[in-house]
């Protein structure tokens, strides 16, 4: 059963660079077949599509977000991670990565927890 | 690229049939069989109940089916239980190697 873990600051100060990472356990990350992916949720709010990367480091990101979002994997340490610059009170939200399967990678079949971040100084 | 529209709520009895809306484009849900449905309870990560259009994953009961016509997917439940009391979400492929998600549905129990 393929697990998946973010961890990261809970606070970060507007305009800094929230940074988290998601470790996946139960499967590798470098066996293919599936993208690896970032979703967030405002308090309160519905699900927002952050972006996505394949273990060779391809990454498709929301166009909402991609001139401040940065994506990358690490397949030696079975990670993915997650980077959003120039934050502001908008960004809280709470942070979640989830495996994307299925054709197309459309189909978000595991999930983190999730991992609250505020922004505020 | 903006989020689909689904009905800021719905309701139902035990036992009951409820239908759940979710309305986009002809860029996305209008485009695509791929449209996916997620159960969300309070401080709980999202479930997938079902994935391009109407295919159930293993291990998600049969009252969950989905469907679509045009622009508008549809996720139906029936034989409500209290415990399909949650927030259920939809998702669609959009093009270009992007997804959007809708704006969430609350579903009450009555």
């Amino acid at each position: 059963q393929v697990q998946l873990q973010e961890s990261g600051p809970g606070l970060v100060k507007p305009s800094q660079t929230l940074s988290l990472t998601c470790t996946v356990s139960g499967g590798s990350i470098s066996s293919g077949g599936y993208y690896w992916s970032w979703i967030r949720q405002h308090p309160g709010e519905g699900l927002e599509w952050i972006g996505y990367i394949f273990y060779t480091g391809s990454t498709f990101y929301n166009p909402s977000l991609k001139s401040r979002v940065t994506i990358s994997v690490d397949t030696s340490e079975n990670q993915f991670s997650l980077k959003l610059t120039s934050v502001t009170a908008a960004d809280t939200a709470v942070y979640y990565c989830a495996r994307a399967s299925g054709y197309i990678y459309t189909n978000f079949d595991f999930w983190g927890q999730g991992t609250l971040v505020t922004v505020s100084s | 690229q903006s989020a689909l529209t689904q009905p800021a709520s719905v309701s139902g009895s035990p036992g009951q049939s409820i239908t759940i809306s979710c309305t986009g484009t002809s860029s996305d849900v209008g485009s695509y069989n791929l449209v996916s449905w997620y159960q969300q309870h309070p401080g709980k990560a999202p479930k997938i109940l079902i994935y391009e259009v109407n295919k159930g994953p293993s291990g998600i009961s049969n009252r969950f089916s989905g469907s679509k016509s045009g622009n508008t997917a549809s996720l139906t439940i029936s034989g409500l239980q209290a415990e399909d009391e949650a927030d259920y979400y939809c998702c669609s492929y959009a093009g270009s190697s992007t997804l959007v998600f809708g704006g969430g549905t609350k579903l009450t129990v009555l």
